[in-house]
């Protein structure tokens, strides 16, 4: 079946524009998971949610951050007036359900912000 | 937070061994293994869970020691495959069932 997706794949914007980023979690797959990654370094826990409830949004850096999920399926990572410092890697995984459960990574969007 | 992982770097030749440790200051329900390679998502390879029980795949072994909270990965006679940069990632308690990951282990096996 297919697996993670994500789009857009690449993303270059100007400071001060809102971007928004999308995973398509693998179907039936309960729980969805963003991370951000720089070169180099582990996956960065931002948020996740089970089914379209946000259960921890504790590793979102500020409020420019937002996520959200409305039908449980298919998610949302949006960012207001991005800053150069926004530029890296965004992830998404998801899991059939939450905790100890095998994590299925997404390609990622790399965002760049100029 | 993040747990500690070491070496940071090995370099094997083909049909060597290698360890990679992983270890937190805080009280864990799991830890999860990954691999990475250049330019591609992190691929599951293992999760060993707090009281023994471990799901992942048949040809990588891992020990998790639930006292020290510490975590190794064992990949024996290695491949060229198995180069990739591997991360830890823990379940901790404190936290619930966010996953924090460590800095990662790059290991390179040469022909």
């Amino acid at each position: 079946g297919a697996g993670v997706s994500q789009s857009p794949r690449y993303k270059v914007t100007k400071r001060g524009q809102d971007v928004a980023l999308r995973c398509d979690p693998i179907s039936g797959h309960v729980s969805l998971y963003w991370y951000r990654q720089a070169l180099g370094q582990g996956p960065e826990f931002l948020t996740y949610f089970n089914y379209e409830a946000q259960q921890d949004k504790s590793g979102l850096p500020n409020d420019r951050f937002s996520a959200e999920r409305p039908e449980g399926s298919i998610s949302t990572l949006t960012i207001q007036r991005t800053e150069q410092r926004d530029s890296a890697m965004y992830r998404c995984a998801s899991s059939l359900a939450q905790g100890s459960y095998e994590q299925y990574f997404g390609p990622g969007t790399r965002l760049t912000v100029t | 937070q993040q747990p500690v992982q070491s070496p940071q770097a090995v370099i094997l030749r083909e049909g060597e061994d290698a360890v990679i440790n992983c270890s937190s200051s805080k009280a864990l329900y799991s830890v999860h293994w990954y691999r990475q390679k250049h330019g591609e998502a992190p691929i599951f390879l293992m999760i060993l869970l707090k009281g023994g029980e471990q799901k992942g795949h048949d040809k990588i072994s891992a020990s998790f020691n639930e006292k020290k909270q510490q975590s190794s990965l064992y990949l024996t006679a290695s491949q060229l495959s198995y180069s990739g940069t591997y991360f830890c990632g823990t379940e901790q308690m404190e936290y619930g069932n966010k996953l924090v990951f460590g800095a990662g282990t790059i290991l390179r096996v040469k022909s």
